[in-house]
């Protein structure tokens, strides 16, 4: 599984866009880039994967660079409950089942 | 749907206590699986299933067993706690061995 790099913390403000950086220069042709987030106290959540074209749904877009050594999470208009920390995950879809969750970045809105 | 449900949603026991944390799903997701996580940490694998009646161990297995009777459970248990063991635990489930896994709540044990 590729390493990845995310810095540990970023603000964002209400309302504006907030895009949370990674770094996976080591990835392979065959790995994906998972982004999940956890809300204080609760259970992470999944929000969007892809694998070498950018991605849309209903909470965020993925950008990924065209040589796939870094890609963007974006969430298009933060909230107040948006504050939480994001995990990136570069991981072959088939390379077994664990999620491997590293540090992430704590991403705070502030209003 | 219920989504991944766990329970008790906090627990104290003492060491040498033995206790179940319960997990369910209402989704027919054939992969579940169990993580702890300890405070500033990420998450760590313990068991997995990838359905009933085949369980195998994760990254920090020791002193814990799983069982897969039924596709809906998947219970943890721990057989003799011990301080090391406090932490956050969390079921996740999925669909198709995929990696977009669903997480439950989670349990708080404290081990005194």
């Amino acid at each position: 599984d590729a390493k990845t790099t995310q810095p540990t913390s970023m603000d964002c403000a209400e309302g504006r866009a907030a895009n949370l950086p990674c770094n996976h220069s080591t990835i392979s042709g065959n790995e994906y880039v998972y982004w999940y987030r956890q809300i204080h106290s609760q259970g992470p959540q999944y929000i969007i994967h892809g694998l070498k074209n950018n991605e849309t749904n209903e909470m965020a877009s993925l950008i990924i660079t065209e040589d796939r050594k870094s890609s963007t999470l974006i969430l298009p208009h933060a909230t107040l409950r948006d504050t939480a920390v994001y995990y990136c995950i570069a991981e072959n879809s088939n390379s077994g089942y664990a999620l491997n969750f590293g540090k992430g970045t704590s991403l705070l809105v502030t209003p | 749907n219920a989504g991944v449900t766990q329970t008790p949603k906090f627990q104290v026991l003492k060491t040498g206590q033995s206790m179940t944390l319960q997990c369910a799903q209402d989704m027919n997701h054939e992969y579940m699986s169990w993580y702890r996580q300890d405070p500033g940490m990420g998450l760590r694998l313990i068991h997995y299933s990838v359905g009933a009646g085949i369980t195998d161990q994760g990254e920090v297995p020791n002193g814990y067993n799983v069982s897969r009777s039924t596709t809906e459970d998947f219970p943890l248990r721990l057989l003799s706690a011990a301080p090391s063991q406090t932490s956050v635990y969390f079921c996740a489930s999925s669909y198709g061995g995929r990696k977009t896994q669903y997480f439950g709540p989670g349990t708080r044990l404290l081990v005194l």
